[in-house]
């Protein structure tokens, strides 16, 4: 059973281009949350996400930033116009559909770099 | 969801007991207590999760006061590899919609020879 599987780990982005994270949650999991951290600071949440819904992305900027997870297929973090603070390690992570009390699973992470 | 409060930073001797506390003193009935550990920015790594009685898995232990207003998590022979960043997390339990973790700023775990 396959855990959950970020990809690209790295990716270098200049400096107005696009960034796309991947997310695939484990088998199972209908729930996903996207994190960021910035370097030496803590987790900050971003958004969770059920299939083809968006539940609470209270912790998403404004602007450039958005998410989906579509009903086939990955969950996406999409970052427009990228720029040298978004530089930052970016993890997801799921959990099974109405089973609250379980703890989270979270992948390895992107490091997204900006130049 | 409740605020938590951790220490800093600890220090463990490899082979000791490392006992992480965390003050939850507003944490209502509903809210499970939750750590999750984060190896040098690796994915943060569930350990433990608790109501109100004691837990243990393969992992580690978890103590809650009778109160519940504070808990400790025991890791029984700390080895060099359980040095991390070592987060409390109290959150609301199931109300039909899976809620989000929040994480604060954690436990730095040193452990040493």
């Amino acid at each position: 059973n396959a855990g959950v599987m970020q990809n690209p780990r790295h990716l270098v982005r200049r400096r107005g281009q696009e960034a796309r994270l991947r997310c695939s949650p484990m088998k199972g999991h209908s729930h996903v949350y996207w994190y960021r951290q910035l370097p030496e600071e803590g987790l900050k949440f971003m958004v969770y996400l059920q299939k083809e819904n968006i539940i609470d992305e209270s912790g998403m900027p404004k602007e450039r930033f958005s998410a989906e997870f579509p009903k086939e297929g990955p969950s996406i973090l999409r970052i427009q116009q990228v720029v040298r603070g978004d530089s930052a390690a970016y993890f997801c992570a799921s959990s099974p559909e109405q089973k609250d009390n379980y703890g989270y699973t979270f992948g390895s992470g992107t490091r997204l770099t900006v130049v | 969801d409740a605020k938590t409060t951790q220490p800093t930073s600890m220090d463990c001797a490899e082979g000791r007991a490392a006992n992480l506390p965390c003050n939850h003193s507003t944490i209502s009935g509903n809210e499970y207590v939750y750590w999750y550990r984060q190896i040098h920015s690796q994915g943060p790594q569930y350990i433990i999760h608790g109501l109100k009685n004691n837990e243990t898995n393969e992992m580690a232990s978890l103590i809650i006061t009778e109160d519940r207003k504070s808990s400790t998590l025991i890791l029984p022979h700390a080895t060099l590899r359980d040095t991390a960043v070592y987060y409390c997390i109290v959150r609301v339990r199931n109300t039909g919609t899976a809620s989000k973790l929040t994480f604060g700023t954690g436990t730095r775990l040193q452990v040493t020879l």
